[in-house]
C-alpha cells in the first residue's frame, strides 16, 4: 500500500520569508511518480510538478524548488521569498506505475503568507 | 486546450434526494478520475475510466454511487439517497495515457483537475 505523510498541518510566514513544506512517502514499488499540487481558496487543484522515481535531480522553477531524496523517501518543496499569493493548501501525492495509476494524497499543508 | 470543467460548482440538497454531477475532461484525454475531498483532508480516489470503460472502483464508492462515461468523453457521477456524510467536494481529473497523437509525450499521465463540485447535504 502507498502512503503520503505531510506532517505540517499549517504554516504561517511573513512575506519574503523562505518556507519548506515536507513530504514523506511510502511505497514498495520501484517505479513511481511524485507530485505537488496547490489548492487555493477557490478549490481547484493546480498541478505544480511531477518527478519519477529514477530521477533524483532537484528542480528549480522560479521561486519554487523541489528536493527529492529516495534515501529518506522525501520530496520536499521550498518557496523562496514567499508572497501573499502563495497562500494555499499544498498537497503532495504519489502514484505507482500500472493499474489505475490513481493519486494517493497527503492531508495537505495550509500555508498562510502574511503581508 | 480548455481545462477540465465541472458542473454544478455547488449543490445543496436534502437528505434522501438524488444528485448528479458532470465532468468534462480535457478533450484528448482518455482517462478520467473522480475523487472526493472532505474538510481538512486530501482528495481520495473514487473511480476511474479509460475511454468509456470503468476499470476500478474504490471501496469508498458505495452502491448508492454510480458513475458513467457513455461515449468516452464527459462523465457523470450520481449519488442516490444522499446522506449527510456525502457532503464533500467532488473532484474530477483527466489525463492522457499513452502517446499523444502528435507523438509528444510531454506531461502525459499527469492528472489535471477541475474546479470541483461542493455538495452539501442538509
Amino acid at each position: 500500500a502507498q502512503k503520503v505523510t505531510q506532517a505540517q498541518t499549517e504554516i504561517s510566514v511573513v512575506e519574503k520569508e523562505d518556507v519548506t513544506l515536507d513530504c514523506v512517502y511510502e511505497t514498495r514499488d520501484t517505479t513511481y511518480y511524485l507530485f505537488w499540487y496547490k489548492q487555493p481558496p477557490s478549490g481547484e487543484l493546480v498541478f505544480l510538478i511531477r518527478r519519477n522515481s529514477f530521477d533524483e535531480q532537484n528542480e528549480i522553477s522560479g521561486r519554487y524548488s523541489w528536493n527529492f531524496q529516495k534515501s529518506t523517501s522525501s520530496f520536499n518543496f521550498t518557496i523562496t521569498a514567499s508572497q501573499v499569493v502563495d497562500s494555499a493548501v499544498y498537497f503532495c501525492a504519489l502514484r505507482v506505475q500500472g493499474g489505475s495509476e490513481k493519486l494517493v494524497f497527503g492531508k495537505g499543508t495550509k500555508l498562510t503568507v502574511n503581508p | 486546450d480548455t481545462g477540465v470543467s465541472q458542473n454544478p460548482r455547488h449543490k445543496i440538497t436534502k437528505r434522501g434526494q438524488n444528485v448528479t454531477f458532470r465532468c468534462d475532461p480535457i478533450s484528448e484525454h482518455n482517462r478520467l478520475y473522480w475523487y472526493r475531498q472532505t474538510l481538512g483532508q486530501g482528495p481520495e480516489f473514487l473511480t476511474y475510466f479509460q475511454n468509456e470503460a470503468q476499470l476500478e472502483k474504490s471501496r469508498l464508492l458505495s452502491d448508492r454511487f454510480s458513475a458513467e462515461r457513455p461515449k468516452g468523453s464527459f462523465s457523470t457521477l450520481e449519488i442516490q439517497r444522499t446522506e449527510q456524510g456525502d457532503s464533500a467536494m467532488y473532484l474530477c481529473a483527466s489525463s492522457l495515457k499513452g502517446v499523444h497523437p502528435s507523438g509528444f509525450q510531454g506531461m502525459a499521465d499527469t492528472q489535471y483537475f477541475g474546479p470541483g463540485t461542493r455538495l452539501t447535504v442538509l
